[in-house]
């Protein structure tokens, strides 16, 4: 079983929709990434989050963080075909130092 | 000028072989990783090294052994070879702890066991 659950698996969706991705789990996380990969790359991080409640935008992305640090989301506003990609949560525990990856949401915005 | 780099990009071999897999950062990053990604593109870590220390290791097959020569380097070896070893390996680094800091992640090994 995965420590951090993601949803949706897929999503496909028009440029210039909105859209959103989950990242889910029942255990408390020190801190929580996000991360895209593009195919034949490695994961490229676009966001970091330590406080509980915390949101931050990076340009048309916001990402929250759930007030009891359990939980995230990254919505998108006004997708671009760019924005296609596989999004990876990924939250560290410092207590037992565990690092954890979702199994990835994959985003396809067509144009 | 490449931060992490990995060496083979491809590795194709036969069951029961043994092969590395090198990895460098020229970020000085203390901490280095290395994850694999499967077919459905979970990303699981495998080892984590701080200032060449042992500091991450999941539950992995013995046949598969780390080697830190430097804080540079971090480098995989797996012996005997199995076909369910086939995967993308991705070597990362970070100036500090995961979590905290940025993970930098290189362009990844596919390697194909057969």
């Amino acid at each position: 079983t995965q420590l951090l659950e993601q949803s949706p698996q897929f999503l496909s969706i028009q440029e210039g929709e909105n859209l959103t991705v989950y990242c889910n789990s029942s255990s408390v996380f020190s801190s929580l990434q996000w991360y895209r990969q593009e195919p034949g790359e490695g994961p490229v991080l676009l966001v970091t989050v330590v406080t509980g409640g915390e949101v931050k935008k990076l340009k048309r992305l916001t990402f929250q963080f759930g007030d009891a640090r359990k939980d995230s989301s990254l919505h998108i506003t006004a997708a671009q075909p760019g924005d296609t990609g596989l999004y990876l949560c990924a939250g560290f525990r410092s207590n037992d130092y565990k690092l954890s990856f979702g199994a990835g949401t994959t985003v396809t915005v067509r144009a | 000028d490449t931060a992490v780099s990995q060496t083979p990009k491809y590795l194709v071999t036969q069951m029961g072989n043994d092969k590395s897999i090198k990895c460098e950062q020229n970020l000085g990053h203390d901490t280095m990783y290395w994850y694999k990604q499967d077919s459905k593109k979970f990303l699981k870590i495998m080892f984590s090294y701080n200032n060449k220390e042992l500091i991450i290791n999941e539950t992995v097959p013995n046949r598969f052994s780390p080697k830190s020569p430097d804080k540079a380097h971090l480098n995989l070896h797996i012996n005997s070879l199995e076909l369910g070893d086939s995967a993308v390996y991705f070597c990362a680094s970070s100036l500090g702890l995961a979590g905290a800091d940025e993970q930098f992640f290189g362009p990844g090994t596919r390697l194909t066991v057969l």
